[in-house]
């Protein structure tokens, strides 16, 4: 089967760093997404790890080590924006290329 | 705007009750996935399609079935419906059965009385 664990809730303030942290227990790893959801709307895609290092797309960056099984997902320069839920998913062979998620982590920014 | 439609947007029914909902991936897209996310279990997959046959189960009850078209839109057919059904219901369309983003429509949001 499948785990994935991350923090429920975050706040920080504009303009800081967040770190937002997932780990994952899986079978047959075969990659590692985060995707950005706010209330009520569709998820939408942050970035996508199957090598272990750092990817970085403008304020966001994302981690990956498979030793460890660990993820996280960095926030630069928070925006009011950033408030959102992020969700951390893996690929494992035993679901094809379906999605699994994490339940997510709320982030609040405050000014 | 993803691109994926989805329809209705919201759907109150009771419980007992069977109910359809429709997924049009993006153009050209052959994958479509359904997921469900409800608050406390969070955002669960539920079936995947690829180009008409069915690829993938998740957490999908007995009592849900879904189908892919020849023209690629989906159908998530829920019946004998309960109070636990109700829930977010999003698709979500990939260009090919190995692609790794997936595009989600704005989901439909399902509330059983």
């Amino acid at each position: 089967g499948q785990n994935i664990d991350q923090p429920t809730e975050m706040t920080a303030t504009e303009g800081a760093i967040v770190q937002i942290n997932c780990t994952y227990q899986t079978s047959g790893f075969n990659g590692l997404f985060w995707y950005q959801q706010h209330a009520g709307e569709a998820p939408t895609f942050l970035s996508y790890n199957v090598l272990d290092g750092l990817e970085e797309k403008g304020r966001f960056s994302s981690f990956l080590s498979r030793s460890k099984g660990y993820s996280y997902l960095l926030l630069k320069e928070l925006q009011m924006k950033d408030s959102a839920s992020y969700l951390c998913a893996v690929r494992d062979e035993q679901a094809g290329t379906a999605l699994i998620f994490g339940k997510g982590t709320t982030l609040s920014v405050s000014s | 705007d993803s691109g994926v439609t989805q329809t209705p947007k919201h759907l109150i029914t009771a419980t007992g009750q069977r109910v359809t909902l429709r997924c049009s991936p993006r153009s050209g897209d052959l994958s479509v996935y359904w997921y469900q996310q409800s608050l406390d279990q969070g955002l669960q997959f539920l079936i995947h399609y690829y180009n008409g046959e069915e690829r993938a189960k998740g957490n999908i009850l007995e009592r849900f079935s879904a189908q892919q078209f020849p023209d690629l839109h989906s159908e998530l057919n829920l019946s004998s419906l309960e109070l636990g059904d109700s829930a977010l219901y999003f698709c979500a369309s990939s260009p090919l059965q190995t692609s790794y983003e997936q595009y989600f429509g704005p989901g439909t949001r399902l509330t059983v009385t």
